[in-house]
C-alpha cells in the first residue's frame, strides 16, 4: 500500500495563476481532508469530504475548491494564487467509522506564490 | 469551539533526558486527544490517541501522554530521548461526533542535542 499520495512534492507559481493539488490514497477510506501548514499555527483545515460525493468548508477555505473525484481521489484547487497561500499542503484520510478516527497523511506539497 | 494551545514552540534537550511537550485544551463537550509526529520534510503519523478509558496513554516510539480532565490538559512524556526523537509534535482535539475534524495546535519543535 502506498497509503496517501500527494503531487507534485513542489510547485512555484506567480500570483495570479491557477493549479490543481492532486491526492489519492489506497487505503479504502470514505473521509478525506486537506490542510494547510504555516509556521507557529499548525495545520488548519481547508476543506473536507465526508464520504464520496460530499464535500465541506473547513476553517480557512477561501481562495479554494475541490473536487472529490471518486472514492481515492480529492484534488484541491487554487484559481487565482495570492502569495498568502505560500504553504505546505497537506491532504490526509480517515476510515470515517473508526472512532476517533486515526487520520493518515501525505507527504505534502510545498507550494511557494511570486 | 475547541481550541488547542502548545505552551513552548520549541524545546532543546540532551540525549537520554526526559522531555515533557505541554498541551492544553478548551471544550465544552468531550473530546478525543491525539499526538502527531512531523519529520523534516514528511507528512504526519500519530503517536498516539486518548479515546476513553485510562487516562495513562501509551504510544510508539517510547511515548506516553496523560490525560487530566480537570486541567484540560494532555502532555507528552518520554523518559529519555534519542537524537532520532527531533522532529516537530502537535496537539490535536476532535469533539467525539463531530466527523473526525481535527483541530491542532500549533506545533513544539523538540530539538536532541549530542
Amino acid at each position: 500500500n502506498a497509503g496517501v499520495t500527494q503531487t507534485p512534492k513542489f510547485q512555484v507559481l506567480k500570483t495570479g495563476q491557477s493549479m490543481t493539488l492532486q491526492c489519492a490514497q489506497d487505503m479504502n477510506h470514505n473521509s478525506m481532508y486537506w490542510y494547510r501548514q504555516d509556521p507557529g499555527m499548525g495545520l488548519r483545515l481547508i476543506y473536507y469530504s465526508a464520504s464520496e460525493g460530499t464535500t465541506d468548508k473547513g476553517e480557512v477555505p477561501n481562495g479554494y475548491n475541490v473536487s472529490r473525484l471518486n472514492k481515492r481521489e480529492f484534488s484541491l484547487r487554487l484559481e487565482s494564487a495570492a502569495p498568502s497561500q505560500t504553504s505546505v499542503y497537506f491532504c490526509a484520510s480517515t476510515l470515517s467509522t473508526d472512532r476517533g478516527g486515526t487520520q493518515y497523511f501525505g507527504p505534502g506539497t510545498r507550494l511557494t506564490v511570486l | 469551539a475547541q481550541s488547542v494551545t502548545q505552551l513552548d514552540s520549541q524545546v532543546p534537550v540532551f540525549e537520554e533526558a526526559p522531555v515533557e511537550l505541554r498541551c492544553n485544551y478548551s471544550s465544552s463537550v468531550s473530546v478525543y486527544l491525539f499526538w502527531y509526529v512531523q519529520y523534516p520534510n514528511q507528512g504526519l503519523q500519530l503517536l498516539l490517541k486518548y479515546l476513553s478509558g485510562s487516562t495513562l496513554v501509551k504510544g510508539i516510539n517510547g511515548f506516553e501522554a496523560e490525560f487530566n480532565k480537570s486541567q484540560t490538559s494532555f502532555h507528552l512524556r518520554k523518559p529519555s530521548v534519542h537524537i532520532s526523537d527531533t522532529a516537530e509534535y502537535f496537539c490535536a482535539v476532535t469533539l467525539n461526533n463531530a466527523g473526525n475534524m481535527l483541530t491542532f495546535g500549533g506545533g513544539t519543535r523538540l530539538m536532541v542535542k549530542p
